[in-house]
């Protein structure tokens, strides 16, 4: 089955700088990568996602990059604001559209964003 | 998010007893999802569901059972709780047409003693 890696576990980042959260995956039937953010004692919730068709995809101050070839996806955040503090899961999954998604996670990155 | 919700928010149960974890979702979204949360694994997906009357095993199915009678109830149960499954249940769903977003329910936390 798929095995998805990221690193790191843990990042801390100064107000207004960059983070940049980094992926491996193992299936290279994965299709569909998939970031989620949790708010400490929240639900995950879905802060952008990209298809393999597509190398980038950017949504205001967050971008994620995928590198099909080296099977590797990337979170990158810009101007870093203390709301940004929290856990972030990437996942992959291979997918036809209007199938299930059958997602597995990677074990998470605590990024704090400190003044 | 008021759209798929989960019950009982925490639960304390000792081992050996069956506890029923509930979801229940708004959307008439096709398919459902149960995950567990534990430090250091992330999100592991115990089953799945693509319509009523249709289920298929996750990464961790062993220990759970799960049936889906309605569209928009999946619910999840431990025939025989063990301590190895204290933690944190989350509910998804997802749509059929043009969506691959998975929405999470708020998680229900399990203590098993």
């Amino acid at each position: 089955g798929e095995n998805v890696e990221q690193h790191p576990s843990t990042l801390s980042v100064q107000e207004g700088d960059s983070a940049v959260i980094k992926c491996t995956y193992s299936d290279s039937a994965s299709n569909y990568f998939p970031w989620y953010k949790q708010e400490l004692g929240k639900r995950p919730q879905l802060i952008i996602d990209i298809r393999s068709n597509v190398g980038e995809k950017k949504d205001q101050r967050i971008a994620v990059t995928l590198n099909k070839t080296a099977k590797h996806f990337s979170l990158h955040i810009t101007e870093t604001q203390p709301e940004d503090s929290a856990v972030y899961f990437c996942a992959a999954s291979p997918i036809a559209t209007g199938t299930a998604s059958k997602l597995t996670f990677g074990t998470g990155t605590r990024l704090q964003v400190t003044l | 998010d008021a759209g798929i919700t989960q019950s009982p928010r925490y639960k304390i149960t000792e081992t050996g007893r069956q506890v029923t974890l509930m979801c229940h979702q708004t959307w008439s979204h096709s398919y459902m999802f149960w995950y567990r949360q534990d430090l250091g694994h992330g999100l592991r997906l115990i089953y799945y569901s693509a319509a009523a009357d249709i289920t298929d095993k996750g990464e961790v199915p062993d220990g759970y059972v799960v049936s889906r009678s309605k569209t928009e109830n999946f619910p999840l149960t431990l025939e025989s709780a063990t301590r190895s499954q204290t933690s944190v249940y989350f509910c998804a769903s997802q749509g059929r047409v043009n969506t691959d977003t998975q929405y999470f329910g708020p998680g229900t936390r399990l203590t098993v003693l």
